[in-house]
């Protein structure tokens, strides 16, 4: 089983859609967990930090459920500019982090 | 905020020759740099760890002897493909540790990646 699953998509959705993303991870004894985000051949940004009471940052809201070892990120009012790979970053200790393979988000006109 | 710098941002080499890559760190002093590779539509992969004034370490499957790393200052950590051959194409990503001011979270700073073709 891979330390961090993400569904890859890709996700197509209309602009000013609503759009939601699930990561599950192996490692109870994981940190932190985040939300990267990768654009076609460029390096992965951070999006947001994920919170354990969950946390909201303007369109985008990032959810941790530790019992069941999931990470979420909801996405409201998608604009085209949000087409990207969206990575879930689980921080398991000694500085090292594990990329789950992303999910592709895909907003049309 | 913290910024790394990576050279070159794109490579395109003949079999069998070595490929150096830098990154650097502008604005801060990074002990500690993490060197990933990414093929298409898969994951980073961590590849090793180098840490200033010390050897590297490497993950699981690396050759070490392929994957040389050095880490000679605290701004400066390079990696080099030697005898590169065709399956190392790919895109290198190295990132330096820091800490989120405002909540204090363990976060890495990207360097923008090198992609490397090997012909």
């Amino acid at each position: 089983r891979k330390e961090v699953e993400q569904d890859p998509g890709p996700f197509n959705v209309p602009e000013g859609a609503t759009v939601a993303f699930n990561c599950t991870y192996s490692n109870s004894a994981s940190q932190s967990f985040f939300w990267y985000r990768q654009d076609c051949r460029k390096e992965p940004k951070l999006l947001m930090s994920v919170y354990s009471s969950g946390n909201e940052d303007g369109r985008f809201t990032a959810q941790l459920n530790r019992a069941s070892q999931y990470i979420s990120l909801l996405i409201r009012d998608s604009k085209l500019s949000d087409s990207a790979t969206y990575l879930c970053v689980v921080y398991g200790g000694f500085q090292k982090l594990v990329f789950g393979t992303g999910t592709r988000l895909l907003v049309s006109p | 905020g913290a910024v790394v710098s990576q050279h070159p941002s794109w490579v395109i080499c003949k079999s069998g020759t070595s490929v150096k890559i830098e990154c650097r760190s502008l604005d801060f002093q990074a002990t500690t740099m993490f060197w990933y590779r990414q093929f298409p539509k898969q994951s980073l992969m961590l590849m090793a760890t180098s840490n200033e004034g010390s050897k590297a370490t490497y993950e699981q499957g690396v050759e070490k002897d392929k994957f040389l790393i050095n880490h000679a200052s605290l701004t400066l950590s390079t990696l080099t493909v030697t005898s590169a051959h065709p399956e190392d194409s790919s895109f290198y990503i190295c990132s330096a540790p820091g800490r989120q001011k405002l909540s204090g979270a363990n976060v890495l700073t990207f360097g923008a990646g090198s992609r490397l073709t090997v012909l």
